[in-house]
C-alpha cells in the first residue's frame, strides 16, 4: 500500500536556525497537509496545500513557516528561524480529495529545538 | 468551526476486556468523523470513518464506532482488547460544508494490562 514518507525522522537544531522538513506524499493524491503535535498535546493543523498553493492555514502558521512543492513528488515545510516552542512532532499528510477523503499520514519528524 | 472533545486522557483495560473510547464533537451540520490510531513512533493510521448512512461503522482491527447525532458523539468500541491495541487514539471531525480540514481531539492513551 502506498505510504507518505517523511525525512528525517528526528531533527535537532539550535534556536534561530532554519529547518526544512521533507515529505513525499502518495503519488496520486492532490491535497497535502502539515500538522504538528507538541508533546502531550493534541494534533494541530498547520497548513493545507492544493494546486501549488496554500488553500488554508491556521493561526500557528505565521510568517516563520512556509511550504513548497519544489518538484512533482516532494512537499516541504520550512521554519525560518526556529524557536524553542517549535519543538514538536510534525506530520505530513495527503489525501486524494477533500471532506470525506481521509488523510494518510507519514510517521512524522520529531523536531527538537535547543 | 468544528471542535472535538476526548474527555479521557488515559484509559486502562485488561487484555480481553471490552473498550469504549469517547468522542464528542461540535458542528452544526452532519460532520465527517474519523478515528485514527497512533502507535509509538508511528504516524496516524485511519481506523474507520463516518460520512453518512448506517450510524454503526466497522473499521480495521476489530474496531467499530457509532454516530449518535442526538448526543453529538462518535464513540469507538472493541469487544475484546489485545495487548497490541495499546496506543494513542484520536478522534477527528471534518466539516461537510466550509472547511474540510479535519480537527483532531487531544487523544486518549490506551493502556492494556495482561
Amino acid at each position: 500500500e502506498p505510504e507518505v514518507t517523511q525525512t528525517p525522522s528526528h531533527q535537532v537544531t539550535q534556536m534561530g536556525q532554519e529547518v526544512i522538513l521533507r515529505c513525499v506524499p502518495i503519488s496520486n493524491h492532490l491535497y497535502f497537509y502539515w500538522y504538528r503535535q507538541i508533546l502531550g498535546q493534541k494534533v494541530e493543523f498547520l497548513v493545507s496545500f492544493y494546486n501549488n498553493e496554500i488553500s488554508e492555514k491556521s493561526e500557528i502558521f505565521d510568517d516563520q513557516f512556509s511550504v513548497e512543492r519544489p518538484d512533482g513528488s516532494n512537499f516541504t515545510l520550512k521554519i525560518r528561524s526556529t524557536k524553542l516552542e517549535d519543538s514538536a512532532m510534525y506530520f505530513c499528510a495527503s489525501s486524494p480529495g477533500q471532506g470525506y477523503s481521509p488523510l494518510h499520514f507519514g510517521n512524522g519528524t520529531r523536531l527538537t529545538v535547543t | 468551526a468544528q471542535s472535538v472533545t476526548q474527555p479521557d486522557i488515559h484509559i486502562t483495560v485488561s487484555e480481553g476486556a471490552s473498550l469504549e473510547l469517547r468522542c464528542n464533537y461540535s458542528y452544526g451540520a452532519t460532520p465527517y468523523l474519523f478515528w485514527y490510531v497512533q502507535s509509538p513512533g508511528q504516524g496516524l493510521q485511519l481506523l474507520l470513518k463516518y460520512f453518512s448512512g448506517d450510524t454503526l461503522v466497522q473499521g480495521i482491527k476489530g474496531f467499530e464506532a457509532e454516530f449518535k447525532r442526538s448526543q453529538s458523539s462518535f464513540n469507538l468500541r472493541k469487544p475484546s482488547v489485545h495487548w497490541s491495541d495499546a496506543a494513542e487514539y484520536f478522534c477527528a471531525v471534518g466539516a461537510s460544508g466550509g472547511s474540510y480540514i479535519p480537527t483532531f481531539g487531544r487523544g486518549t492513551s490506551l493502556i492494556v494490562h495482561p
